[in-house]
């Protein structure tokens, strides 16, 4: 069974750091792209970062309202993706998708359960 | 960025109506257009990709249309556990974005 698994989300203060996991299972991690999705409570979906898969030498993208705060990084040996978050904000706060996609263009076939993120003092 | 507006952002329906979601791309995406499903505390799940091809263990009753700029998602007749949130995304450019949102009520 394909799956995509979350941790690592919790309460933070204002200008604190996270990082959140994401265990994958059931596919060939290194062949696919890997994006990090946030919902805040009560709103929309919103896309935060990708990493993309192997053959494109796993290169990443950002957010622009994240770009230079968050990175993300992947472990292909543990099948695991990572979220660092630096200088958060209140903004932040949502619950934190990791999502599965083929490659450019593909839909996000595959969504973890989700970890909540909550920033304040 | 390119900017989904779904419509209506919210409507009220009963078991059995059919019911139709539109979605329109502030520029042409072609068919890189997928249809999202999401219930309360649950994380969304994929109905429909590239604007008409339905996603393996979706119901029939879900079909979407469209191409370039704007797009439907019509559910034929409203089942009890289609009362939920449904959300549109481009994948056509990145930043891929989605739309706002449409909440199906009973």
């Amino acid at each position: 069974e394909v799956q995509l698994v979350e941790s690592g989300g919790g309460l933070v203060q204002p200008g604190g750091s996270l990082r959140l996991s994401c265990a994958a299972s059931g596919f060939t991690f290194s062949d696919y792209y890997i994006d990090w999705v946030r919902q805040a409570p009560g709103k929309g979906l919103e896309w935060v970062a990708r990493s993309r898969d192997k053959a494109n030498r796993y290169t990443t993208e950002y957010a622009a309202s994240v770009k230079g705060r968050f990175t993300v990084s992947r472990d292909d040996s543990k099948k695991s993706l990572y979220l660092q978050m630096n200088s958060l904000k209140t903004e932040d706060a949502a619950v934190y998708y990791c999502t599965r996609g083929g490659r450019s263009g593909s839909p996000f076939d595959t969504w973890g359960q989700g970890t909540l993120v909550t920033v304040s003092s | 960025d390119i900017q989904m507006t779904q419509s209506p952002s919210s409507l009220s329906a009963s078991v059995g109506d059919g019911v139709t979601i539109t979605c329109r791309a502030s520029q042409s995406i072609s068919t890189y257009l997928n249809w999202y499903q999401q219930k309360p505390g649950k994380a969304p799940k994929l109905l429909i990709y590239a604007a008409s091809s339905l996603q393996s263990g979706v119901p029939s009753r879900f079909s979407g249309s469209g191409s370039g700029t704007d797009f439907t998602l019509t559910i034929s007749s409203l089942q009890p556990e289609d009362f939920a949130t449904y959300y549109c995304q481009q994948s056509y450019s990145n930043p891929v974005t989605f739309g706002g949102g449409t909440k199906v009520e009973i």
